[in-house]
């Protein structure tokens, strides 16, 4: 079972719309969590970053993080076709040393 | 643009040969990782290495070994590989060692065991 885990799978979004994304996870240990971004035949980039409670908004993109719920979001606002991607939720101990967990990564299809 | 380097892009070879994948980053990063990406894309952590101090995870079969002859090189040897390594391996770098710390990944070799 993986400790983090992302809803939906995939996601078809039409040119201009707002793509949702979804984590969550099983571990009341993680306390910093990255949004990734991985392009066909590239490796993952780091989008951003939320540590704190609340939103958190880097362009057309906003993060939200509930730490009670252990449950992440990401919103893509004005998809663009860009955008086309797999998506992972990555998350972090509190404790030196450990490396990222990767979620399960959602599939954004963004159309023209 | 990139700045992690992993050499070769792509790697077929056949059950019980060794192999080895390079990774060179240039950020002037303190610690090197190896991810393990199978074919349903997860992606799994299986070494961090900074300032000679190795942490594995414990599902890495022993036939797996990263070689470090510095901070900004670490390598990846397989020794006698078997199907269920295909995968692209992902080398990625990051400042330090802290629990906030962002990566910057290279773009992968892609593993195919016959």
């Amino acid at each position: 079972q993986q400790k983090v885990q992302q809803s939906p799978e995939s996601l078809s979004v039409p040119e201009g719309g707002m793509a949702s994304l979804n984590c969550t996870s099983s571990d009341r240990n993680f306390q910093y969590f990255w949004w990734y971004r991985q392009h066909s035949g590239e490796g993952p980039k780091a989008l951003m970053s939320i540590f704190s409670d609340g939103d958190k908004k880097e362009g057309r993109f906003t993060a939200h993080l509930n730490k009670a719920s252990l449950h992440v979001s990401l919103h893509i606002r004005d998809s663009q076709p860009s955008d086309s991607a797999l998506y992972f939720c990555a998350a972090s101990e509190s404790q030196g040393g450990r490396a990222l967990i990767f979620g399960t990564g959602t599939t954004v299809s963004v159309s023209p | 643009e990139t700045a992690v380097f992993q050499t070769p892009n792509y790697h077929v070879t056949q059950v019980g040969n060794e192999v080895s994948f390079n990774c060179k980053q240039t950020l002037g990063h303190d610690t090197m990782y190896w991810y393990k990406q199978d074919s349903k894309k997860l992606l799994k952590i299986m070494f961090s290495y900074n300032n000679k101090q190795l942490i594995v995870n414990e599902t890495v079969p022993r036939r797996f070994s990263p070689q470090s002859s510095d901070k900004a090189h670490l390598n990846l040897r397989i020794k006698s590989v078997e199907p269920e390594d295909s995968a692209v391996y992902l080398c990625a770098s990051s400042l330090g060692q802290g629990d906030n710390e962002r990566l910057f990944f290279g773009h992968g070799t892609k593993l195919s065991v016959l």
